[in-house]
């Protein structure tokens, strides 16, 4: 897979939006950006993904920049129940192989 | 739909011995990944199954080896037990196909603890 690099860690007051950065600066043309998140204990879930244009889905937003070395995944109102750790992967070869790096930890507080 | 489903939830086994696990992917879908996660750690991928052959594999020994059924459910076998294969164990499962373009879905796992 592509490297990502994500901060370690963020928090984000619950209600307001969360903004996740990553960094893919070596992404080929053809390759998707995903993003998953694993909340503790539990098996990770799907989020988004995209290619080059901004996505949206019920649970959240991806913009890509234009150049589309990096990306941020945004969710509108976070809830305590968005604490998780979420993991910014861009698959290379298929996307059902997937490398997991360190991911960012996202703490929502009240 | 049920998802994806893995089977024991918990295990407790000794060292040395040997250990199945089980997973029931999503209705639908063909492609089954398995993966380690130690405590503290991101997943590491183990290996794919795809048409009832492994497809690809990650870093592991031969001491982990898996199987897929017919009706695309997969099993993940390890041999000779070490401390060091205590984790989690995830089963992930994607829609046909193999390209980029593919979401996973994952199931809750199998904690693994080797004593």
């Amino acid at each position: 897979d592509a490297k990502t690099t994500q901060p370690p860690s963020m928090d984000c007051a619950e209600g307001r939006a969360a903004n996740l950065p990553c960094n893919h600066s070596t992404i080929s043309g053809n390759e998707y950006v995903y993003w998953y998140r694993q909340i503790h204990s539990q098996g990770p879930q799907y989020i988004i993904h995209g290619l080059k244009n901004n996505e949206t889905n019920e649970m959240a937003s991806l913009i890509i920049t234009e150049d589309r070395k990096s990306s941020t995944l945004i969710l509108p109102h976070a809830t305590l129940r968005d604490t998780a750790v979420y993991y910014c992967i861009v698959p290379r070869g298929t996307a059902s192989k997937l490398t997991f790096g360190t991911g960012t930890r996202l703490q929502v507080t009240l | 739909d049920a998802g994806v489903t893995q089977s024991p939830t918990h295990l407790i086994k000794t060292r040395g011995q040997q250990v199945t696990l089980r997973c029931s992917p999503k209705s639908g879908h063909d492609t089954v990944s398995w993966y380690q996660q130690a405590l503290g750690q991101g997943p590491q991928f183990i290996f794919q199954y795809y048409e009832e052959e492994e497809r690809q594999r990650g870093n592991f020994p031969d001491r982990f080896s898996g199987h897929q059924f017919p009706n695309y459910s997969s099993e993940l076998n390890v041999n000779a037990l070490l401390l060091g294969d205590s984790a989690l164990y995830l089963c992930a499962s994607s829609v046909p196909g193999q390209g980029l373009d593919t979401e996973a879905f994952f199931g809750q796992g199998t904690r693994l603890t080797v004593v």
